[in-house]
């Protein structure tokens, strides 16, 4: 079946420090590719997506690009904030838009502390 | 405000008694989901629907039950609560089968029930 594995954590960098999570997925086919981040008490929120090989997705400094080859999804942000404290799930979802079920699976999570 | 809301936030029940978690959402969306999310586990999809009066199990449905007579609304219901039920919950929705933005989730703020 679909899996998606990501870095274990926590990830603990100090504020203006280079960001990557990495993110690898199994599945048969190219399905679409997200990054969630959840903030502390929060319900979780789409970062970005790519939907096909070698499409970058980005937002809010953060980027993560397809790769079909490695089959993996790393997110990386140049400099870190404060703010960006959270959890970051790594998602795929399989199925085109006449499918019937649109689930995403998910990483285990990689929790993200960023210091002053 | 486009959003997705679930109540309650906070939910401390017993063994047995029967409660429902309210999900609805304002995005005239076709698709809505429900997740638990378990420390280690990450997030496992429980049902979802793909319009009013459809619906279907996930991957975690045992224990669960639910419905969908508006497309707005989407409740999880515990008949028979467990202590292994105790999680966080999730509801989702997406636009739906040929729709921009089909397969994106948006997710409410979650729902924590502990089953004594």
């Amino acid at each position: 079946g679909n899996s998606v594995t990501q870095m274990e954590g926590p990830v603990t960098l100090s504020e203006e420090a280079f960001l990557t999570i990495n993110c690898t997925y199994t599945a048969t086919g190219y399905p679409s590719l997200f990054w969630y981040v959840q903030y502390p008490g929060e319900g979780l929120q789409l970062l970005l997506k790519a939907t096909k090989a070698d499409d970058k997705g980005s937002n809010k400094g953060f980027e993560a690009t397809y790769r079909k080859e490695t089959t993996s999804f790393h997110l990386e942000k140049g400099s870190v904030q404060v703010s960006d404290s959270a959890v970051y799930f790594c998602a795929l979802s399989f199925v085109a838009s006449g499918g019937s079920n649109y689930k995403l699976t998910f990483g285990k999570g990689t929790l993200l502390t960023v210091n002053p | 405000e486009a959003q997705v809301t679930q109540n309650p936030r906070y939910l401390i029940t017993v063994t047995g008694k029967k409660l429902t978690v309210t999900c609805s959402q304002n995005m005239n969306h076709e698709y809505m989901s429900w997740y638990r999310q378990d420390p280690g586990l990450g997030l496992r999809q429980i049902y979802y629907s793909m319009n009013v009066e459809v619906t279907d199990k996930g991957d975690v449905p045992e224990g669960y039950k639910v419905s969908r007579k508006e497309k707005r609304n989407f409740p999880l219901i515990l008949e028979s609560p467990s202590p292994n039920q105790t999680s966080l919950y999730f509801c989702a929705s997406s636009p739906g089968p040929n729709r921009p933005s089909y397969n994106e989730q948006f997710f409410g703020p979650g729902t924590r029930l502990t089953v004594l």
